[in-house]
């Protein structure tokens, strides 16, 4: 059973293009979680998403920033015009409906903005 | 807002065993957790813990909670160096509005040989 996945590991962007993230859960599972880390840092809720659905997106800064979970395929954060704050791991986590309280980190994506 | 806060840095010898520390203010905190972080690498969920519950034990783990505290406590028995990594507590509510986790700001311990 895979664990959950991201891609790209790695993402180098220049300040004002565009970033896409992508996370596929684990099997079974139809709830993600974006979470971002800044360097030194633990992680930072952004934004809860079910198939179809944002459901808590409290953690998302006001622009730039997107996250949408469609009915196939992968979760994706995107960020636009990308500034060299935005540089951070970007980590999702994927669950059970009903057993959120177990929640499965990927490996992240490390973004650096230059 | 929720705050968890964690020390920096821990360091033992290779054998000893590990007590890393974590306070939290939410007292609404449902579930407590701690992940593992390895250099470069995602979190590794070790274990948590219900907010009812005092105390887990798993394998080399022990997870000890004070909720009038407001305390959770991480013991590594007989450290190995393959133990060396960043320790992220973390507490979520857990409603029916999802269960995003709070972290802390990691401990990294380190073992000595």
């Amino acid at each position: 059973n895979a664990g959950v996945m991201q891609n790209p590991r790695h993402l180098v962007r220049r300040r004002g293009q565009e970033a896409r993230l992508r996370c596929s859960p684990m099997k079974g599972h139809s709830h993600v979680y974006w979470y971002r880390q800044l360097p030194e840092e633990g992680l930072k809720f952004m934004v809860y998403l079910q198939k179809e659905n944002i459901i808590d997106e409290s953690g998302m800064p006001k622009e730039r920033f997107s996250a949408e979970f469609p009915k196939e395929g992968p979760s994706i954060l995107r960020i636009q015009q990308v500034v060299r704050g935005d540089s951070a791991a970007y980590f999702c986590a994927s669950s059970r409906p009903g057993q959120d309280y177990e929640q499965y980190f990927g490996p992240g994506t490390r973004l650096t903005v230059t | 807002g929720e705050d968890v806060e964690q020390s920096l840095f821990l360091s033992v010898r290779e054998g000893d065993s590990s007590v890393i520390n974590c306070t939290y203010t939410d007292s609404s905190s449902t579930y407590l957790y701690w992940y593992k972080q390895e250099p470069g690498a995602g979190l590794q969920l070790l274990t948590y813990i219900f907010s009812n519950m005092d105390m887990k034990q798993d394998q080399r783990l022990t997870v000890l909670l004070n909720k009038k505290d407001k305390h959770l406590s991480l013991r590594i028995a007989d450290t190995q160096t393959g133990d060396s990594a960043i320790y992220f507590c973390a507490e979520s509510p857990n409603n029916n509005a999802g269960n995003m986790l709070t972290f802390g700001g990691g401990t990294r311990l380190m073992v000595k040989p």
